[in-house]
């Protein structure tokens, strides 16, 4: 089972910035916080990961709790082409570890 | 990041027949690929973990001798579903961790698989 929960779905207005929670309070030491995000009809797209700093990369910034027991991926300025599914997922970030999938957050971004 | 890549993007086959999908890693070396399986509206599940040289590893509930994994190189790895029913209509979609990347995992494209 995953060891993460993600509301079901959210909307957005476009050109705002969407903020997907994500909570996973039993997350191991060792283990990682990544997002990925799906668009329909596509394979999964990755988006950003960390362990407990907080991240930023060109396409979001993520933001860990200090007891690591929660997240929230920031896309700062949606746009349209942002509507898909976004996963969010705990994994050690061993070779060989694969991922277990929820069933994520749906966000639409509305014109 | 890095790159993976599938073929084909979709296909269609009889009942009966068998097909085979392949993913690639194109720059980089992936000993171990996870091959899932995804139904409309529904998430991604894990079918099997492909190792290269040796057995993959399937989950449980996966048919080992209908869905064929054979990692063939450090960058392929097909899977083949054998003697296909409308019930295995699905998309399939492959991964692999780049370790130059740490550890990151990537995606492939998908494939869509309609068996009529």
């Amino acid at each position: 089972d995953a060891k993460t929960t993600q509301p079901p779905s959210m909307d957005c207005a476009e050109g705002r910035a969407a903020n997907l929670p994500c909570n996973h309070s039993t997350i191991s030491g060792n283990e990682y916080v990544y997002w990925y995000r799906q668009i329909h009809s596509q394979g999964p797209q990755y988006i950003i990961h960390g362990l407990k700093n907080n991240e930023t990369n060109e396409m979001a910034s993520l933001i860990i709790t200090e007891d690591r027991k929660s997240s929230t991926l920031i896309l700062p300025h949606a746009t349209l082409r942002d509507t898909a599914v976004y996963y969010c997922i705990v994994r050690a970030n061993n070779y060989g570890q694969n991922f277990v999938f929820g069933p994520g957050t749906r966000l639409s971004v509305l014109p | 990041g890095a790159v993976v890549s599938q073929h084909p993007s979709w296909v269609i086959c009889k009942s009966g027949t068998s097909v085979k999908i392949e993913c690639r890693s194109l720059d980089f070396q992936a000993t171990t690929m996870f091959w899932y399986r995804q139904f409309p509206k529904q998430s991604l599940m894990l079918m099997a973990t492909s190792n290269e040289g040796s057995k993959a590893t399937y989950e449980q509930g996966v048919e080992k001798d209908k869905f064929l994994i054979n990692h063939a190189s450090l960058t392929l790895s097909t899977l083949t579903v054998t003697s296909a029913h409308p019930e295995d209509s699905s998309f399939y979609i492959c991964s692999a961790p780049d370790t130059m990347g740490g550890n990151t995992i990537y995606f492939g494209e998908g494939s869509w698989l309609t068996v009529v």
